[in-house]
């Protein structure tokens, strides 16, 4: 079973920031969250990942709570290009548990 | 430098039939695994290999087998297919540091 969840799918208009939620409550301490996203019939693309920092760079902004339970992957400004399958996975830095992804969330862009 | 690449793009297989898929990860990758992906099911790991061993497996029957050479290029194979094997594979290459993958555009599998 996939250690996230993210809405299915989530609308918002060109130009305005599109704010992404994942929840990971069983996330521990040596577990990073990472982003991708896969455009249709694609494969899927890296975008951030974070331990307990938030972190920012050209494509995204990834904001994670003190916790560490639940994170927002932020696309300041929105495009029909940023139309995709968004999948936020947790993965300890030793790498010896298996890479589930989930259902993701289905962003589609507003013109 | 090049990506990772995956052939075929895409192949048709009969039922009862098995196919080898191929990754090359990018240049310098030791780590790589594989996924199936299936309008159904979503994105489901199968395996990971580093240094040619592998590392994890997923929730996959005794048909679906991987290997990974000693120039880190990873094969699957799938034995005595069946219709529900018809989806997108994926290859995925990492440095092992910090587990961000690299994807290939996959092959798609279509079994008849």
């Amino acid at each position: 079973d996939a250690k996230t969840t993210q809405p299915p799918s989530m609308d918002c208009a060109e130009g305005r920031a599109a704010n992404l939620p994942c929840n990971h409550s069983t996330i521990s301490g040596n577990e990073y969250v990472y982003w991708y996203r896969q455009i249709h019939s694609q494969g899927p693309q890296y975008i951030i990942h974070g331990l307990k920092n938030n972190e920012t760079n050209e494509m995204a902004s990834l904001i994670i709570t003190e916790d560490r339970k639940s994170s927002t992957l932020i696309l300041p400004h929105a495009t029909l290009r940023d139309t995709a399958v968004y999948y936020c996975i947790v993965r300890g830095y030793n790498r010896d548990d298996k890479i589930i992804f989930g259902k993701g969330t289905r962003l589609h862009i507003l013109p | 430098k090049a990506g990772v690449t995956q052939t075929p793009r895409y192949l048709i297989k009969t039922r009862g039939q098995q196919v080898t898929l191929s990754c090359s990860p990018i240049s310098g990758h030791r780590s790589v695994s594989w996924y199936q992906q299936t309008p159904g099911q979503g994105l489901q790991f199968l395996f990971e290999y580093f240094s040619e061993t592998q590392r994890n497996k997923g929730n996959f029957p005794g048909r679906f087998s991987g290997r990974q050479f000693s120039n880190s290029r990873s094969e699957m194979n799938v034995s005595t297919l069946e219709l529900g094997d018809s989806a997108l594979y994926l290859c995925a290459s990492t440095t092992g540091r910090n587990g961000e993958l690299f994807f290939g555009e996959g092959s798609r599998l279509t079994v008849l």
